[in-house]
């Protein structure tokens, strides 16, 4: 079956830092792959999305790319500022009904 | 952003009582689903519709229910709710296309004593 994988939190970073969020999946054909970011007591909010390889998702300084060879969409950002402080979670759909399986979820701190 | 809400927000309840979700949308979406989100494991799907009285199981449908009797509406019902089944719960829906965007409820707070 489909499984997504990323790094464990606690991260914690000082403002303006470069934030990198690992993620890997297994999937059985050609899934879109997703961010989705939780703020402290929201629902999920969708951060960027690639729909096939080599495609690079972006959004408010956040990119990832689809990268098949290696089946990962790390998520980056080059200067981090308290407002990112959340929990980001890695997501891949097949489109068969077009289900999403998640990731465990990384929770970012970013410190002033 | 879609237009979907969730209620109650908060839920306090007994062993073996049954418990009702509700989920409504205003996009006329055609994908509803239902998640549970616990530490450690992320969300995980429980039920899902692909129409008004179609839905399927998920990856953690026992114990659950869902009812889809109109499009913007999607239930959730545990018969008999179990200590296991404190979470929280998040309801999603999405448009016509298989991989349109999924938009996200604001989630159910569920305790189950």
């Amino acid at each position: 079956g489909n499984s997504v994988t990323q790094m464990e939190g606690p991260v914690t970073l000082s403002e303006e830092a470069f934030l990198t969020i690992n993620c890997t999946y297994t999937a059985t054909g050609y899934p879109s792959l997703f961010w989705y970011v939780q703020y402290p007591g929201e629902g999920l909010q969708l951060l960027l999305k690639a729909t096939k390889a080599d495609d690079k998702g972006s959004n408010k300084g956040f990119e990832a790319t689809y990268r098949k060879e290696t089946t990962s969409f790390h998520l980056e950002k080059g200067s981090v500022q308290v407002s990112d402080s959340a929990v980001y979670f890695c997501a891949l759909s097949e489109a068969a009904g077009n289900k999403l399986t998640f990731g465990g979820g990384t929770r970012v701190l970013v410190k002033p | 952003d879609a237009g979907i809400t969730q209620s109650p927000r908060h839920k306090v309840t007994e062993t073996g009582t049954p418990v009702t979700l509700r989920c409504h949308q205003t996009e006329n979406h055609r994908y509803m689903y239902w998640y549970r989100q616990d530490p450690g494991h992320g969300l995980r799907l429980i039920h899902y519709s692909y129409g008004v009285k179609d839905t399927d199981k998920g990856e953690v449908s026992d114990g659950y229910s869902v009812s889809r009797s109109k499009t913007e509406d999607f239930l959730l019902t545990l018969e008999s709710a179990t200590s296991s089944q404190t979470s929280v719960y998040f309801c999603a829906s999405s448009g016509r296309g298989e991989t349109d965007t999924q938009y996200f409820g604001p989630g159910t707070r569920l305790t189950v004593l």
